[in-house]
């Protein structure tokens, strides 16, 4: 079992719709990125957070450290959202990041 | 500022070359870091560094090797290359926050192919 796992694998949307990709973690630690991949592009960061929730625009990124959980939201989905978003954890114990797989988003005029 | 700067983007190797992959940022950020990134995987680590002439192994260190002889390079050197290696291979640098990486910056990626 991953780490990290990330859910959906892959998610459509049509535009304006609200969004919302999970993140769960097995591991103790200290951060979690939010991170975005556009298709053949670079990796952009999004959201660093270690507890409660930050808002960008229309992004808003959560996380519950109890439960070992993030959630990014997006709202009023638009086509330049389509990309693959990344969930990574610094784990406690060897202060290295560990990555899910990603969550492809695709969203339709 | 320029941010992460990583070349070449493209590079076609045959089995047993070596090649140098750059990186240099212009944030004196003390941590940099190379990944590999392949189909269904998440990003691994393969070397990092936490400031200049400190360097260590990540989780796939093996084939490559780095150096930080300052603080804004940090090249990866593939010494025998072999179609395992084919990957994209991305270079990330952040400040650190204290026990953690703070925000991650990352270059454009470079796309080797190994045949």
């Amino acid at each position: 079992k991953n780490e990290v796992e990330q859910s959906p694998q892959n998610l459509t949307a049509q535009e304006g719709e609200f969004i919302t990709i999970n993140c769960s973690y097995s591991v103790g630690i200290s951060a979690l990125h939010w991170l975005q991949q556009h298709p053949g592009g670079g990796i952009v960061s999004l959201f660093m957070l270690s507890s409660g929730k930050k808002k960008h625009g229309r992004l808003i990124a959560t996380i519950n450290i109890q439960e070992k959980h993030s959630s990014l939201h997006i709202t009023a989905s638009h086509p330049r959202d389509s990309a693959v978003y990344i969930c990574a954890v610094v784990s406690y114990n060897t202060d290295k990041l560990i990555f899910g797989t990603g969550t492809r988003l695709q969203v339709f005029p | 500022n320029a941010g992460v700067t990583q070349t070449p983007k493209f590079q076609v190797l045959k089995t047993g070359q070596s090649m140098t992959l750059q990186c240099a940022q212009d944030m004196n950020h003390e941590y940099m870091s190379w990944y590999r990134q392949d189909p269904g995987m998440g990003l691994r680590l393969i070397h990092y560094s936490v400031g200049a002439g400190i360097t260590d192994q990540g989780e796939v260190p093996n084939g490559y090797n780095v150096s930080r002889s300052t603080t804004e390079d940090f090249p990866l050197r593939l010494l025998s290359a072999a179609p395992s290696q084919t990957s994209v291979y991305f270079c990330a640098s952040s400040y650190l926050a204290g026990d953690y990486t703070g925000e991650l910056f990352f270059g454009e990626g470079s796309r080797l192919t190994v045949l």
